[in-house]
């Protein structure tokens, strides 16, 4: 199985801040890792797909990078609706597996 | 718009066996994607179950596989998840989902997810 290995695990940041999360995966995966948001009680929300493939409707203060084994999620200008839980999630091969997410907090 | 409904039991006694069906609007389940389950313990984090194509095939997760069986209904549009001999380390929110090959195979549409809660 390839492993799927986010950090943080949690961050704390303030309306406006840039955060970037990042995901390491535990063997090459060229560009088949997608990111998703999710919030309290909700199911995720696909935000990038192929690494930096912005979903439609999503909104552009996000943005991926990223191959081979090193990716990240960028957030330019967090904003309040963005505090939740972030996943990385890699398509490469089976089992698809998640990271272990990374709660962006207040 | 794809629309997924998760449906069945919300309880579960401990060695029996847990049963999901997945009701699929909005799009046919005969599309050239994979149709998947995702399941998170309270609190935790996501796990991938398996997924099936419309054809029958089917994806397991090793960690499952001994106890676990998913197919599909073309008929009703449906598709659905067993997982036997089920212990307290099952209880969890399951969640179905679209896998969408061509956008990088990700997981473009959810159910709004079912707790099932295993417990005598």
């Amino acid at each position: 199985d390839i492993q799927m290995t986010q950090s943080p695990s949690s961050l704390s940041a303030s309306v406006g801040d840039r955060v970037t999360i990042t995901c390491r995966a535990s063997q090459s995966i060229t560009t088949y890792l997608n990111w998703y948001q999710q919030k309290p009680g909700k199911a995720p929300k696909v935000l990038i797909y192929a690494a930096s493939s912005l979903q439609t409707g999503v909104t552009s203060r996000f943005s991926g990078s990223g191959s081979g084994t090193d990716f990240t999620l960028t957030i330019s200008s967090l904003q309040s609706e963005d505090f939740a839980t972030y996943y990385c999630q890699q398509s490469s091969s089976i089992p698809r597996t998640f990271g272990q997410g990374t709660k962006v907090e207040i | 718009q794809v629309q997924l409904q998760e449906s069945g039991p919300g309880l579960v006694k401990p060695s029996g066996t847990l049963s999901l069906t997945c009701a699929v609007s909005g799009g046919s389940i005969s599309s050239s994607d994979w149709w998947s389950w995702v399941r998170q313990p309270p609190g935790k984090g996501l796990e991938w179950i398996g997924e099936i194509y419309h054809s029958g095939t089917t994806n397991y997760s090793p960690s499952l596989k001994s106890r676990l069986t998913i197919l599909v209904d073309k008929s009703k549009n449906q598709f659905s998840l067993k997982l036997t001999s089920v212990t307290a380390a099952d209880t969890a929110v399951y969640y179905c989902a679209k896998v969408l090959v061509v956008q990088g195979g990700s997981f473009d549409y959810w159910g709004q997810g079912t707790l099932v809660t295993v417990s005598s």
